[in-house]
């Protein structure tokens, strides 16, 4: 089946720095999706592509569709501490389709030290 | 527009008992997904619904189950609860002809 990896598995940075992960898929994704979890809440959609070398911004997170359609980059710009919690990236292979299922990466735990 | 929401947001249950977890999509949102999330697991999926017929299924055991309403409200059930189904549930639902979700802020269920 699909397989989602997400990098780093977690990062500790210092207020102000910039901050990029990464999600790499075992096959072809017709739809990437960046979420930001908080503790005990459900994942809020941050940034949606679905073109490949698709680049949008969202405030201080930009995402890109890369261009093979088998990752997907999410950079944080200038952090603050409330930028800490979860990321996740999610895939589909589809797009809109009745047969959907989307795979999810592992998460990147980030905590910004103020 | 709202955004998708659950009820109850926490529950308490013993091994044995049975809970439902209810959740209304975006309003024209047809298709409902669940999923369990645990620390050790990450996010599983359990199944989709859209226009009141499952359409997906994830590998859960058959004491997980669902159904969609015709105004696409979904609920969630879990009968015999064992210690493990201690998670947060969470629903989301769809946008029309993408695969964008949004997810609503989840049930933490607690098996004791």
């Amino acid at each position: 089946g699909q397989q989602l990896n997400q990098s780093p598995q977690s990062m500790f940075i210092q207020e102000g720095e910039d901050v990029s992960m990464n999600c790499t898929s075992s096959s072809i994704f017709n739809t990437w999706l960046w979420y930001k979890q908080d503790p005990g809440e459900g994942p809020v959609l941050l940034i949606a592509l679905y073109k490949a070398g698709e680049l949008t911004s969202n405030g201080r997170l930009t995402a890109q569709f890369g261009i093979t359609r088998k990752d997907s980059f999410l950079n944080i710009s200038a952090s603050i501490p409330s930028d800490v919690g979860i990321y996740f990236c999610a895939g589909s292979p589809n797009s809109g389709g009745s047969n959907y299922k989307l795979t999810f990466g592992k998460g990147t735990l980030l905590t910004v030290n103020p | 527009k709202a955004g998708v929401t659950q009820t109850p947001r926490y529950l308490i249950k013993t091994r044995g008992q049975q809970v439902t977890l209810s959740c209304s999509p975006i309003s024209g949102h047809r298709s409902v997904s669940w999923y369990q999330q645990t620390p050790g697991q990450g996010l599983q999926f359990l199944f989709e619904y859209f226009s009141e017929t499952q359409r997906n299924k994830g590998n859960f055991p058959g004491r997980f189950s669902g159904r969609q309403f015709s105004n696409s409200r979904s609920e969630m059930n879990v009968s015999t609860l064992e210690l493990g189904d201690s998670a947060l549930y969470l629903c989301a639902s769809r946008e029309p002809y993408t695969d964008t979700q949004y997810f609503g802020p989840g049930t933490r269920l607690t098996v004791l």
